[in-house]
């Protein structure tokens, strides 16, 4: 089972609403990242949070907005979306801090976003 | 500018065979960093192995190598004795050196879709 949970793993919005993804992870990492998945496509980055400050924002429109509000927690929050925002929206954290492994990203399941 | 290219978009494998799957890339950091994940059709991506640009040895994690030729950029998965459940997409993907934070932006090839038939 992954170590990173994303609710909710279906949302369906119309273009009007406001809804929040969340994403949790307790393996002590402090950079948190959300990526962006259409279908038959690679992923691709939106933003990074390192030590609960915004340190990447990949020019992403603002009806996306980002919250880390503790170590532990990723919120990516959704405003007047349009229908080719519909797509798969995955979490990550890695390690932290100069030395710390890899860079390796664990991934959540994501979550699945249809906006009619 | 770094990039990523996966240029077989399906392969089909014979269960119990190997299969090769391939990525090149391009960077002018001399230090940067090659994973392979797995994201099967429920969404998640599974980290598979890594590769580090200073890595004297080619990774190896199981039934899964990493073939990496330096000079050629390339890095190459190559999965042994395959599986029904290695039916999947695979990314290549890689990093620069790491922020000063510790974090990195990974970035992502097309993918290969692993078909792998009994």
């Amino acid at each position: 089972d992954t170590e990173v949970t994303q609710t909710p793993k279906h949302l369906v919005m119309g273009m009007t609403n406001k809804k929040s993804l969340k994403c949790e992870q307790h393996m002590g990492h402090r950079a948190m990242y959300w990526y962006k998945q259409k279908a038959k496509k690679p992923p691709e980055l939106m933003f990074v949070y390192s030590y609960e400050k915004l340190s990447i924002n990949e020019s992403v429109p603002s009806r996306f907005s980002p919250e880390c509000p503790n170590s532990s927690l990723l919120n990516l929050h959704l405003h007047a979306l349009q229908p080719e925002d519909s797509a798969l929206y995955l979490c990550a954290s890695s390690p932290s801090g100069q030395g710390q492994g890899t860079g390796e990203l664990f991934f959540g399941e994501g979550s699945r976003l249809t906006v009619l | 500018a770094q990039k990523i290219t996966q240029t077989q978009p399906g392969m089909f494998v014979q269960e119990k065979e190997a299969v090769t799957l391939d990525c090149t890339y391009d960077t002018s950091d001399p230090s940067y960093g090659l994973f392979w994940y797995k994201q099967p059709s429920s969404g998640e991506m599974i980290f598979l192995i890594y590769q580090g640009s200073y890595d004297q040895q080619n990774a190896t994690e199981g039934r899964y190598s990493l073939n990496f030729q330096k000079a050629r950029k390339s890095a190459n998965l190559v999965i042994s004795a395959s599986q029904l459940g290695d039916s999947a997409m695979y990314f290549c993907a890689m990093r620069g050196p790491l922020f000063s934070g510790g974090y990195n932006k990974l970035i992502f090839g097309a993918g290969t879709r692993l078909a792998v038939h009994p």
